[in-house]
């Protein structure tokens, strides 16, 4: 597609309910990224997939969070038995190769959580 | 521990005059470094980027400056333009080791007609 997009781009949900997050990136792009964005600061990185390989997941803030790319394209972020503190906006970004350093990363519009 | 510092939360500067805006890092592994833009209710947009073999990079009226022994960068808009008015977010990234963007706070910037 032109440009990274995600849905639902607003999610509400009650605390306990699971949600699934979903990224669609750039059709050409190899290297997808998750991150998650608290108010007034900057995204942090969550986890990311080269095609459908997962090399790195050390941001997952906990085990109930889950990504995949089954794939190489579209991913979904899960986020099981969520809690208040889950409240934020999860940003995806994709960028064309392996994802190597000095790489350009474009980003989706979010998919704002709140978890009441 | 941040290690992406923008110690400026917000700038508010004249129209037509030069907006600087700082960025601070303290992970030596840093090599590759980016500024984002970013209007309410979307998502970061890509400005303009600098590897750490250059101390420069001009886009148009944005130029990065890169100072390695200070691990210091800054981003010049000259001159400054009411469009350019939103957050802007500094990011570095290594070559090595974990390949994400590691983000600061974010500087918003408010160009005053």
């Amino acid at each position: 597609g032109a440009g990274v997009s995600q849905s639902p781009r607003y999610k509400v949900t009650k605390r306990g309910q699971d949600v699934t997050l979903r990224c669609d990136p750039i059709s050409s792009h190899a290297t997808l990224y998750w991150y998650q964005q608290a108010l007034g600061q900057g995204p942090e990185f969550l986890t990311y997939f080269n095609y459908e390989a997962q090399p790195d997941k050390s941001g997952l803030p906990s085990d109930r969070f889950s990504a995949e790319r089954p794939e190489g394209s579209i991913s979904t972020l899960t986020i099981q038995r969520t809690e208040q503190r889950d409240s934020a906006m999860y940003r995806c970004a994709s960028s064309l190769s392996g994802g190597g350093g000095g790489e350009t990363q474009y980003f989706g519009p979010g998919t704002r959580l709140l978890v009441l | 521990d941040q290690q992406v510092k923008q110690n400026s939360p917000s700038l508010s500067v004249q129209e037509g005059r030069i907006s600087i805006l700082n960025c601070d890092y303290t992970n030596s592994m840093f090599d590759y470094f980016l500024w984002y833009k970013k209007y309410p209710a979307e998502g970061p947009t890509f400005l303009i980027s600098i590897s750490s073999i250059k101390d420069k990079n001009e886009d148009g009226r944005f130029t990065v400056f890169l100072n390695k022994s200070a691990k210091h960068l800054s981003l010049h808009i000259v001159p400054s333009q009411p469009g350019d008015s939103a957050v802007y977010f500094c990011a570095a990234s290594a070559k090595t080791g974990r390949r994400a963007l590691t983000f600061g706070s974010g500087t918003r910037l408010q160009v005053q007609p």
